[in-house]
């Protein structure tokens, strides 16, 4: 069974400074798909950034960007310039294109300290 | 595009009592997965739908829970007869074939006293 972790519960970042949220995943498939979801207060969880395994590149959204290191099976995110707004829990999914459903992380807390 | 659509928002109901949670998914996306959140146990899995036909319930908890989608535009996810242990968020979900994130509904705060 495919595993997700993250190992920082919680995590925090002074505004206009950068952070990154570790993931790690385990996984014997080669075809897969890796996710990092927000859910603010509002509770609302909104798809920040997805990463196909099969692309080398590192997938990139304005200030959000991703370390994929897929022989090592980890996914981490980095944000760049935080923000107020950027306070929430942030979840890492992988995907199982088999499956068809993704497995989260248990989500790493980010506080943005102005 | 209304984006996935969760009613209600709250619930509260007592030990005992038949609970309906519904969803209408975005217009287009085949696929329907119900998930419960709860501190303890993070996001877990309930049971997901691929056109309209439950693929995976592995993940329902127990008999009392059962889930439905008479069609490609409403689910319902029910608990009878619930219990406090039940009480979490549950979120629907929906994504279309060629895109495998989830677009997830504001999800149903559940609390069962």
């Amino acid at each position: 069974a495919q595993t997700v972790t993250q190992s920082q519960p919680e995590m925090s970042v002074q505004e206009a400074e950068t952070v990154t949220l570790s993931c790690t995943y385990d996984t014997s498939e080669s075809d897969y798909y890796l996710f990092w979801y927000k859910q603010p207060p509002s509770r609302q969880m909104i798809l920040v950034i997805r990463q196909e395994a099969y692309k080398q590149q590192n997938a990139t959204e304005n200030r959000f960007s991703v370390n994929f290191q897929k022989a090592a099976k980890s996914f981490s995110l980095k944000i760049s310039d935080s923000q107020l707004g950027d306070a929430a829990m942030y979840f890492c999914a992988y995907y199982n294109t088999n499956a068809g459903k993704s497995t989260f992380g248990d989500g790493t807390t980010l506080t943005v300290k102005p | 595009d209304a984006g996935v659509i969760q009613s209600p928002r709250h619930e509260v109901t007592e030990m005992g009592q038949e609970v309906t949670l519904r969803c209408k998914p975005i217009s287009g996306h085949n696929s329907l997965f119900w998930y419960r959140q709860t501190m303890m146990r993070g996001l877990e899995l309930l049971i997901y739908f691929n056109n309209n036909v439950p693929i995976d319930d592995s993940g329902m908890p127990e008999d009392r829970f059962s889930a439905k989608m008479p069609n490609a535009s409403f689910s319902t996810l029910k608990i009878q007869p619930s219990e406090p242990r039940d009480s979490a968020v549950y979120f629907c979900a929906s994504r279309t074939g060629g895109n495998y994130g989830y677009t997830f509904g504001s999800g149903t705060r559940l609390t069962v006293v």
